[in-house]
């Protein structure tokens, strides 16, 4: 069975510092991974994917992400964090199926943002 | 990008009755809609699949007669908690996939969640 594990349950953060939050995975084949943001009261908003292809993925709002194989792991970054950017960060994994996908998501990490 | 809304967005109500939670997609239409529930500071745990016109398939360790699910359109699936007991107490989420978007594997688009409490 797949799996996600986010080490880190917080991270604070000075604002304009760089930011990377740590997803390690379990999962027998090449897996689909995610990360996601929750901002409070709000639903999950997609902020980048892993398919296949280039290990280094770029997202939305500056975000990117590396697969690396050897490692399980899918760490996101942002090289200068916006106190906007405070919220709850969820790494998921998935396999497909009939070409579509269901994720199993890690515990989360709470992105805590200092002016 | 496509858009899901969830109504009520918070709904508290009395232990033993029922209350009913829908989904809908607002720009798409939506043959798949997944129901997911969150404690506080945890993960999202995926509690069943929903098909429009057929049965809901519903994760291990789910009560199927506790939560029904009910999918009667392409926009619409309703997730009832039948006689809500404080344990029931949790965040909601809905999401739905867009059959219509290319790409590798269909993208789910969450709604913004409804926050449960039982008293």
């Amino acid at each position: 069975a797949q799996s996600v594990t986010q080490p880190d349950i917080h991270i604070t953060v000075s604002e304009g510092a760089s930011l990377e939050l740590r997803c390690n995975y379990s999962y027998g084949a090449t897996p689909y991974l995610f990360w996601y943001v929750q901002s409070p009261g709000q639903g999950l908003q997609l902020l980048l994917k892993y398919f296949s292809g280039d290990t280094l993925v770029q997202g939305i709002k500056g975000f990117e992400a590396e697969f690396k194989r050897s490692q399980s792991s899918f760490n996101l970054r942002k090289p200068s964090v916006h106190w906007s950017d405070a919220a709850e960060y969820f790494c998921a994994v998935a396999q497909a199926s009939g070409g579509s996908y269901i994720p199993t998501f890690g515990r989360g990490t709470s992105l805590i943002v200092h002016p | 990008g496509a858009v899901v809304s969830q109504h009520p967005s918070w709904v508290i109500c009395k232990s033993g009755t029922s209350v009913k939670i829908e989904c809908r997609s607002l720009d798409f239409q939506a043959t798949t809609m997944f129901w997911y529930r969150q404690f506080p500071k945890q993960s999202l745990m995926l509690m069943a699949t929903s098909n429009e016109g057929s049965k809901a398939t519903y994760e291990q360790g789910v009560e199927k007669d506790k939560f029904l699910i009910n999918h009667a359109s392409l926009t619409l699936s309703t997730l009832t908690v039948t006689s809500a007991h404080p344990e029931d107490s949790s965040f909601y989420i809905c999401s739905a996939r867009d059959p219509g978007l290319a790409g590798a594997g269909n993208e789910q688009f969450f709604g913004p969640g409804t926050r449960l409490t039982v008293l």
